[in-house]
């Protein structure tokens, strides 16, 4: 059974950084792309950041672009997201995805998800 | 970046009755694009990808059409466990710049 956890969330200042966790098992975590993707409070749901499964083709979002830093570890079966300069409006669930083609390029459609980690950035 | 659209926002619906909803890209995605349903409290379900294929598990009542700008799901036959909210994703670029669209609620009539 592919399971999804997410952690490392919590509330945390303006201007400061937090690191979340995805610990991947049930598939063979090293085939496949994995991705964020956040939903504030009461909205839909925003795409963050991606990495291919060998850690060779990265992409984010124009709002997390230079701030948030994605990457994997596949002998811990584990994917993180680095979150510094963090603001306001990152305050969402944070949920970790899987995508469901095994080594495409592309086919970035997510067939397993976490039930995310909540971010809240206040002072 | 591509601008993904949906409507109606929110569309209500007996029981029974068919459901179609609409996406739209702001430019061509081909057939790069999936279908989400979530519920309150609950993850993202994927039910379409590749515009029409429906994922493992999903009912046949579910179907997808459209390519390029222009895209709709269609409920041929809305059950109460159907009513919730609706997003599309395009995932036409690599590395990947995926976006969602905001999302359609579909609510009981």
């Amino acid at each position: 059974e592919v399971q999804l956890v997410e952690s490392g969330g919590g509330l945390v200042q303006p201007g400061r950084s937090l690191r979340l966790s995805c610990a991947a098992s049930g598939f063979t975590f090293d085939d496949y792309a994995m991705h964020w993707v956040r939903q504030a409070p009461g909205k839909g749901l925003e795409w963050v950041s991606g990495i291919s499964w060998n850690s060779g083709s990265i992409g984010y979002a124009d709002s997390v672009k230079g701030r948030f830093t994605i990457s994997r570890d596949n002998a811990k079966n584990s994917l993180y997201l680095q979150m510094n300069s963090l603001r306001a409006e990152d305050t969402a669930l944070y949920y970790c995805a899987k995508v469901a083609a095994r080594r495409v390029k592309g086919e970035s459609y997510f067939d397993y998800w976490g039930q995310g980690t909540l971010v809240t950035v206040s002072s | 970046e591509i601008v993904m659209t949906q409507s109606p926002a929110t569309l209500s619906v007996s029981p029974g009755e068919r459901a179609t909803l609409s996406c739209r890209a702001s430019q061509s995605v081909s057939s790069n694009l999936a279908w989400y349903q979530q519920k309150p409290g609950q993850a993202p379900r994927l039910l379409i990808y590749g515009a029409s294929t429906r994922a493992t598990g999903i009912p046949a009542r579910f179907s997808g059409s459209g390519s390029g700008t222009e895209f709709t799901l269609t409920i041929s036959s809305l059950q109460s466990e159907d009513f919730a909210v609706y997003y599309c994703q395009q995932y036409n670029n690599w590395p990947p710049r995926i976006t969602f669209g905001p999302g359609t609620k579909v609510d009981i009539k």
